[in-house]
């Protein structure tokens, strides 16, 4: 069973607060993504990380940012929330070699106000 | 333009009845491909997968079968279980660049008693 955990779950704030969603892994992996999911639609890669000090934005433009300072750890924040960030943002991390399967955490409800 | 599609976004099968779930795909540069379950509240679980120098790959009551040909690629469920009702995404990826996931929208499957 994968080890990677996403708090918090669920987070309703107003317009304009700075947000952190936190994301570690336990399992030693490289590889790190944010996704962010819309209700009935497909995952959109937003940010990924190849390892500690490596960040790359992905296929969806994002108005977050995230940080990798530790392997274990991979952060993502929004420095000034909007209605339009409200989603569902799911976390994964992976082994570096293709072929390999990414393992999601649980994700973060986040409603703007 | 989706890369990875889910035209059925809805499928009830009998409990000990068949599931079979179907992917089509446009990428001919994809070379992995995934099945996640992914229950509400929870972020997807990866099931099984399978690399395009393969046509079949098999784990318990779950097939995952390659068409490359037609570009296609289904997930058998057999016999389906009332557990089993979830939402199930195809994903691929492609040994070039990033090897990132490329998602389809999910089926929900509704396994009943």
């Amino acid at each position: 069973e994968a080890d990677i955990y996403q708090t918090p779950r669920y987070l309703v704030i107003g317009t304009g607060k700075k947000i952190t969603l936190e994301c570690s892994q336990t399992m030693g992996h490289d590889k790190m993504y944010w996704y962010q999911q819309d209700p009935g639609m497909e995952l959109h890669l937003i940010h990924y990380s190849y390892g500690v000090n490596s960040t790359e934005k992905g296929d969806l433009s994002s108005e977050s940012t995230v940080s990798r300072i530790r392997t274990e750890h991979f952060p993502l924040t929004l420095e000034s929330a909007r209605p339009s960030h409200t989603s569902q943002y799911l976390c994964a991390s992976g082994f570096g070699g293709h072929n390999q399967p990414q393992h999601f955490g649980d994700g973060t409800r986040l409603s703007i106000l | 333009d989706q890369q990875v599609k889910q035209n059925s976004p809805s499928l009830s099968v009998q409990e000990g009845r068949i599931s079979i779930l179907n992917c089509d795909y446009t990428n001919s540069m994809f070379d992995y491909f995934l099945w996640y379950k992914k229950y509400p509240a929870e972020g997807p679980t990866f099931l099984i997968s399978i690399s395009s120098i393969k046509d079949k790959n098999e784990d318990g009551r779950f097939t995952v079968f390659l068409n490359k040909s037609a570009k296609h690629l289904s997930l058998h469920i057999v016999p389906s279980q009332p557990g089993d009702s979830a939402v199930y995404f195809c994903a691929a990826s492609a040994r070039t660049g990033f090897q990132k996931l490329v998602f389809g929208t999910g089926t929900r499957l509704l396994v009943s008693p």
